[in-house]
């Protein structure tokens, strides 16, 4: 059964640093490329970010470019977000997701998210 | 506000057939395939559609997908109580490179 768990949400001020990690199992974890996609409170779906499944491409939002880092470690199975300079609009439940084969990104497994929260 | 535009919302009766739209450009749906997304309440998303049309495994026949040029659509045929969610749709655009959605449709079942 395929499993994504995310942790390192919480709450962190303006300006601030947070780096939240995805767990994977339940597949082989190389052979996919991964996503983080984000929920705001009371809004619909943005992406954020893409990682190929060898890390050779990676995607950005414009929102984010300069400010997120996406990274993956293959041999421990778990995917990335390193988020600086954090601003009171990236408050927002962020989910794990996978790719549907490692050249496609297309989000067919999504864990249950973690909650982000900017703010003074 | 999104790239793409869904209805806010909907409704139907259980045992009816509704349908959501889903409206893009040449950048987006025109030229990528477009995958739909429930959302339960209180839930995170889950694929029902993908590639346009297809189902993953699992998902009830009583889902389908379609599109035509820059728009899509998801129609739920013999509407159940359990099929009250957000729906929303996704695709990637070649302008943005990267991915876009639907504000998202309520689905509510009367």
């Amino acid at each position: 059964e395929v499993q994504l768990v995310e942790s390192g949400g919480g709450l962190v001020k303006p300006g601030g640093s947070l780096r939240l990690s995805c767990a994977a199992s339940g597949f082989t974890f190389s052979s996919y490329s991964m996503n983080w996609v984000r929920q705001a409170p009371g809004e619909g779906l943005e992406w954020v970010s893409s990682i190929h499944s060898s890390s050779s491409y990676i995607y950005y939002a414009d929102s984010m470019k300069g400010r997120f880092t996406i990274s993956r470690d293959n041999a421990k199975n778990s995917l990335y977000l390193q988020m600086n300079s954090l601003r009171a609009e990236d408050t927002a439940v962020y989910y794990c997701t996978r790719g549907i084969s490692g050249d496609y990104y297309d989000f067919d497994y999504w864990g249950q998210g973690t909650l982000v929260t900017v703010s003074s | 506000q999104s790239v793409l535009t869904q209805p806010p919302s909907t409704s139907g009766t259980p045992g009816q057939r509704v349908t959501i739209s889903c409206s893009g450009s040449s950048s987006n749906i025109g030229s990528n395939t477009v995958n739909w997304y429930q959302q339960l309440p209180g839930t995170a998303p889950k694929l029902v559609i993908y590639s346009n049309s297809q189902r993953p495994s699992g998902v009830p026949d009583r889902f389908s997908g379609s599109k035509s040029g820059t728009s899509a659509s998801l129609a739920i045929s013999g509407l159940q109580s359990e099929d009250e969610a957000d729906y929303h749709c996704a695709a990637w655009d070649d302008s943005l490179n990267g991915w876009v959605f639907g504000g998202g449709t309520k689905l509510t079942v009367l």
